[in-house]
């Protein structure tokens, strides 16, 4: 079945470091690939996503290229803040159309001033 | 403003006594599923609905009920709580599988 590994966190960086939090999936056929932020106190946000191999999702200055060839989308983004720190959920849903998002388990990051 | 409103937000209840969290959209989706989020396993799925009288289980169906009478609402059910169904649960539908717009959580204790 479907999976998706996300790195563990939780991730403590600086203010304006470079950020990357890795994802790899495990599908069959081409899966459609998502990243979600829940803020604290709050229900999960679409992010970002990307439909096909080689797009590129970007928003909010986050970015995330789907590779098929190592079967991962990982996020980055070149420069965090503060209101970044949250946590990201890597998901995907399946290539039939009708099949449920599969979510990673969830990387909490904190960015300290 | 384009929302999914779950109730209640909290509540503390106790082994065995039925319970009902409602859900509710104005977005007109046909899409609605409910997951339930717990450290360390992210999200899983328990129930999701096509469509108005179309449901099916998700991962974690086991001492879940739901039921789709109406587009806008998805209640989640639990006839007879148990302390493993404590958990923050969410709410979500969409126009499209993989682009859910979440509600905020209903963290539910069962002592």
């Amino acid at each position: 079945g479907n999976s998706v590994t996300q790195m563990e966190g939780p991730v403590t960086l600086s203010e304006e470091a470079f950020l990357t939090i890795n994802c790899t999936y495990t599908a069959t056929g081409y899966p459609s690939l998502f990243w979600y932020v829940q803020y604290p106190g709050e229900g999960l946000q679409l992010l970002l996503k990307a439909t096909k191999a080689d797009d590129k999702g970007s928003n909010k200055g986050f970015e995330a290229t789907y590779r098929k060839e190592t079967t991962s989308f990982h996020l980055e983004k070149g420069s965090v803040q503060v209101s970044d720190s949250a946590v990201y959920f890597c998901a995907l849903s399946g290539s039939q159309g009708n099949e449920k998002l599969t979510f990673g388990t969830g990387t909490r990051l904190t960015i300290i001033p | 403003e384009a929302q999914v409103t779950q109730n209640p937000r909290y509540l503390i209840t106790v082994t065995g006594k039925k319970l009902t969290v409602t859900c509710s959209q104005n977005m007109n989706h046909e899409y609605m599923s409910w997951y339930r989020q717990d450290p360390g396993l992210g999200l899983r799925q328990i129930y999701y609905s096509m469509n108005v009288e179309v449901t099916d289980k998700g991962d974690v169906p086991e001492g879940y009920k739901v039921s789709r009478k109406e587009k806008r609402n998805f209640p989640l059910i639990l006839e007879s709580p148990s302390p493993n169904q404590t958990s923050l649960y969410f709410c979500a539908s969409s126009l499209t599988i993989g682009e859910l717009f979440f509600g905020e959580g209903s963290r539910l204790t069962v002592l």
